[in-house]
């Protein structure tokens, strides 16, 4: 059972526009949330993350937001690059599974137009 | 930092032969995981060690997968026999905190 969903595949966005991509997850006892970019051919790479115990952080063009209540995330990227295209992962840990157990969505592509 | 380092970053071989792949963590990482992804499955956490020591292998597919990590700076991903159901990208991670730190892959192609 996907305990983490990315119901979007894909998102097109202009540059200079704002991208957000949206992650929802089903266990209430996770208490740490992770995006990862992911370019072809290479491992996946930490971008930002977020305790339970805020609802936003914030680094450089790129925010998390955390809503509890609804179980959902988001990250979004103003303005969005050319280069920020890519797959992004989001995942969460805790609560019974563990720190130690990450569960992973299956991705949103990202395609920023020039 | 090289950051997590993964060879080969690419692996053909034919069914019934043995592949080891393998993985030196960052330096000073406490915890290393091996995952598998697939378009069916995405990536899925095949087991993970903590100070060396396999803590949870309960992804681990079969019994043909086993995995070592004999030291903090080296861990082995090894499938004997291989299968063409195996074909996925491997991906090393380590981590001292909650955040993980992926290498490269390793694309392995079964024939």
């Amino acid at each position: 059972d996907q305990q983490v969903k990315q119901n979007s595949p894909s998102l097109s966005v202009q540059e200079g526009r704002i991208s957000i991509l949206n992650c929802d997850y089903t266990n209430s006892m996770f208490d740490y949330f992770l995006w990862y970019k992911k370019y072809p051919a290479e491992g996946p790479t930490f971008l930002i993350s977020i305790s339970s115990i805020k609802d936003k952080n914030e680094d450089g063009r790129f925010t998390v937001f955390l809503n509890k209540s609804a179980k959902h995330l988001s990250l979004h990227i103003v303005p969005s690059q050319p280069g920020d295209s890519a797959v992004y992962f989001c995942a969460a840990s805790g609560g019974r599974t563990g720190a130690n157990n990450l569960f992973f969505g299956t991705g949103t592509r990202l395609t920023v137009i020039p | 930092d090289a950051g997590v380092i993964q060879s080969p970053r690419h692996e053909v071989t034919e069914m019934g032969q043995e592949v080891t792949l393998r993985c030196k963590p960052i330096s000073g990482h406490n915890s290393l995981f091996w995952y598998r992804q697939t378009m069916m499955r995405g990536l899925e956490l095949l087991i993970y060690f903590n100070n060396n020591v396999p803590i949870d292998d309960s992804g681990m597919p079969e019994d043909r997968f086993s995995a070592k990590m004999p030291n903090a700076s080296f861990s082995t991903l090894k499938i004997q026999p291989s299968e063409p159901r195996d074909s996925a990208v491997y991906f090393c991670a380590s981590s001292y905190d909650r955040v993980r730190f992926f290498g490269p892959g390793t694309r392995l192609t079964v024939l």
